[in-house]
Formats: C-alpha cells, sequence, structure tokens
C-alpha cells in the first residue's frame, strides 16, 4: 500500500523551530518529486516546498522562502521540513505529498497524501 | 503570482444534479490544472490533472475541461460521497504552485 506518514508536529512559541519529516512506503521513493502542502485551520490549500528525486531542484512559497528548508534521504525513504523562526500565521496542518509523474522532476500534481501533522505556533 | 478563483464559492445540489465548478486563472497556464476533491477531516484526493486526465480509480461522472485560463469540473450526477469542497491548483509556475480557494457542495 501507498503511504505517506507525516511526524514532527506540535506547539511551538513564535520564533522558534521545528522539524516535520514524512515517511513514505509502497513505492520507489527515489524514482518521484515530493512536496509539502500546508491548511490553516478552516481554510484553503497552500503549496509551501517540492523538491526533485535527487534534491537538485527545489522551490519554495515566497511565504516560507528563506525560512523553512525541506530536504529528503532517499536511503530512508524519507522527507523533511527544517522550519524556523516560525511565524503565528504559520499554523497549519502539514501535508507530505507525492508528485503525479515518474521522472522525478517536479510536475505539480499531487497524487499521494499523508494525513498530514498540525503545527500550532503560539506563546 | 499566479491567482486562481472559482466560481461559485459555495453550492447545494441534490443527489443526481449535473454540477458545474470553474475556475479562472489569473494569466494562461496551459493546461497545467489539477482539481482536488477535501472531505472534512480528510487529505485532498486528487480527481484530474491536466486539466482533463482523469486520475486512476476516479469515476468516470467526474470530468475537467479546459485551457489557457478558464477551466471546469463537472460531475454529471451527483452521488452521496460527492459532498464535499473542491479546489482547483495551477502547475504551470514553479515554484509558485497554488490552489484556488475552493468550492464547498453541500446537500440541498
Amino acid at each position: 500500500e501507498v503511504q505517506l506518514v507525516e511526524s514532527g508536529g506540535g506547539l511551538v512559541q513564535p520564533g522558534r523551530s521545528l522539524r516535520l519529516s514524512c515517511a513514505a512506503s509502497g513505492f520507489t521513493f527515489d524514482d518521484y518529486a515530493m512536496h509539502w502542502v500546508r491548511q490553516a485551520p478552516g481554510k484553503g490549500l497552500e503549496w509551501v516546498s517540492g523538491i526533485s528525486w535527487n534534491s537538485g531542484s527545489i522551490g519554495y512559497a515566497d511565504s516560507v522562502k528563506g525560512r523553512f528548508t525541506i530536504s529528503r534521504d532517499n536511503a530512508k525513504n524519507s522527507l523533511y521540513l527544517q522550519m524556523n523562526s516560525l511565524r503565528a500565521e504559520d499554523t497549519a496542518l502539514y501535508y507530505c505529498a507525492k508528485d503525479l509523474v515518474y521522472s522525478g522532476y517536479v510536475r505539480g500534481a499531487f497524487d499521494i497524501w499523508g494525513q498530514g501533522t498540525m503545527v500550532t505556533v503560539s506563546s | 503570482a499566479i491567482q486562481l478563483t472559482q466560481s461559485p464559492s459555495s453550492l447545494s445540489a441534490s443527489v443526481g444534479d449535473r454540477v458545474t465548478i470553474t475556475c479562472r486563472a489569473s494569466q494562461g497556464i496551459s493546461s497545467a490544472l489539477a482539481w482536488y476533491q477535501q472531505k472534512p477531516g480528510k487529505a485532498p484526493k486528487l480527481l484530474i490533472y491536466d486539466a482533463s486526465s482523469l486520475e486512476s480509480g476516479v469515476p468516470s461522472r467526474f470530468s475537467g475541461s479546459g485551457s489557457g485560463t478558464d477551466f471546469t469540473l463537472t460531475i454529471s450526477s451527483l452521488q452521496p460521497e460527492d459532498f464535499a469542497t473542491y479546489y482547483c491548483q495551477q502547475f504551470n509556475s514553479y515554484p509558485g504552485f497554488t490552489f484556488g480557494p475552493g468550492t464547498k457542495v453541500d446537500i440541498k
């Protein structure tokens, strides 16, 4: 079964850091680009960051650029999101999502999603 | 950044109705558009990609059309399990993928 399982969320104070993880199974992880997408409570979806299969192409939304860092470890079938200088507006459910296209390069449609990990930024 | 608008923002419909949701992009995105369905407390589910390609396992009552700036998601005969929120998403501009604000479909 193809599966993505996120972890690492929690309550954190503004200005602090948090690292999210996503464990992938059921598919050849290094054949696909991967992404993080977030959803604030009661709000819509926002793409956060994407990474190609070999980490050669990485992109960020303007709202997180310079504060968040995406990475992956293909040997561990894992995706990460290092979040620094967190703000109240970063409060959201963070989803890990698999890119649709087999090539490993970023295409940008997301066919498999995890269940999300909640990040709450509050003092 | 490319902005997406959706209309309507919500609609009420009955089982068996034909439902159409529109997504408009602020600039041309060719056919780089996807549609997702999200139910409360669940992750989004990919329905349509490349504007009109049906994702594997998605019922054929779902269809997509359009290119450039104007796109449509159609549900030919609404089923009870289709009551959900629908989002369009453009993937023409990287980095900078964006989603529409969503259309909530509920029971009339």
